[in-house]
């Protein structure tokens, strides 16, 4: 069946640098995926999302890239801030199903 | 901004009890979601509702589970007779076009 995953459960990353945090998906068929943050306690909080006729997306701080030819997807933040301390998604939009990926935890070092 | 609302919070209750958890979608939207996640697992998808009745539905959604858009604003999940596995957050997404946007969750302990 169809999954989204994601490549590291873990990223720490220093204060005023950048972030990538990288995703695989398996159905080729998908033509919508959305990054989502979600803070401790928290639902999960809509960051950025991107469609499968495109390669790239930008937003305040954050850019989404897809290759499709490789089903990969990644959140890159710039200047990354103590505020960006969270657990990130990558999900899979399926008939407006999410299909969630298993999260990367960011902490960020001052 | 408009937000989805849920409550309560946290509802603990007993193996077997019913419990109802509420959710205030966006007020435009029209498409209403239920997912939940277990500690420390993903997020999954249980069901979606349109036009007062039920879209699509997972195979975690069996017939202890329930959806209902009792009035213009709510939208509940009942569980009728809850488990210990149905511990979990459960959240609640409303969409208008394309993006759910999801509530803050209820944390649901069955003991």
């Amino acid at each position: 069946g169809e999954s989204v995953g994601l490549h590291l459960p873990t990223l720490s990353v220093q204060e005023g640098d950048n972030s990538i945090i990288n995703c695989a998906y398996s159905n080729s068929a998908s033509d919508y995926f959305i990054w989502y943050k979600q803070e401790s306690g928290k639902g999960p909080q809509f960051i950025i999302d991107i469609r499968s006729n495109m390669d790239k997306r930008q937003g305040q701080r954050v850019t989404v890239l897809l290759n499709k030819t490789v089903k990969h997807l990644s959140l890159q933040i710039a200047a990354t801030q103590p505020g960006d301390s969270a657990v990130y998604f990558c999900a899979e939009n399926n008939d407006y199903k999410l299909s969630f990926g298993a999260g990367t935890t960011v902490t960020v070092r001052a | 901004e408009p937000e989805v609302t849920q409550t309560p919070s946290h509802q603990v209750t007993q193996m077997g009890q019913e419990v109802i958890l509420r959710c205030v979608p966006i007020s435009n939207h029209l498409y209403f979601y239920w997912y939940r996640q277990i500690l420390g697992q993903k997020v999954e998808f249980l069901v979606s509702f349109y036009n007062n009745e039920i879209s699509e539905k997972s195979e975690i959604f069996d017939d202890q589970f329930s959806v209902e858009r009792p009035d213009g604003s709510n939208f509940t999940l009942k569980i009728r007779s809850t488990k210990l596995e149905d511990s979990a957050m459960y959240f609640c997404a409303s969409r208008g076009t394309d993006t759910q946007y999801f509530g803050p969750g209820t944390r649901l302990t069955v003991l």
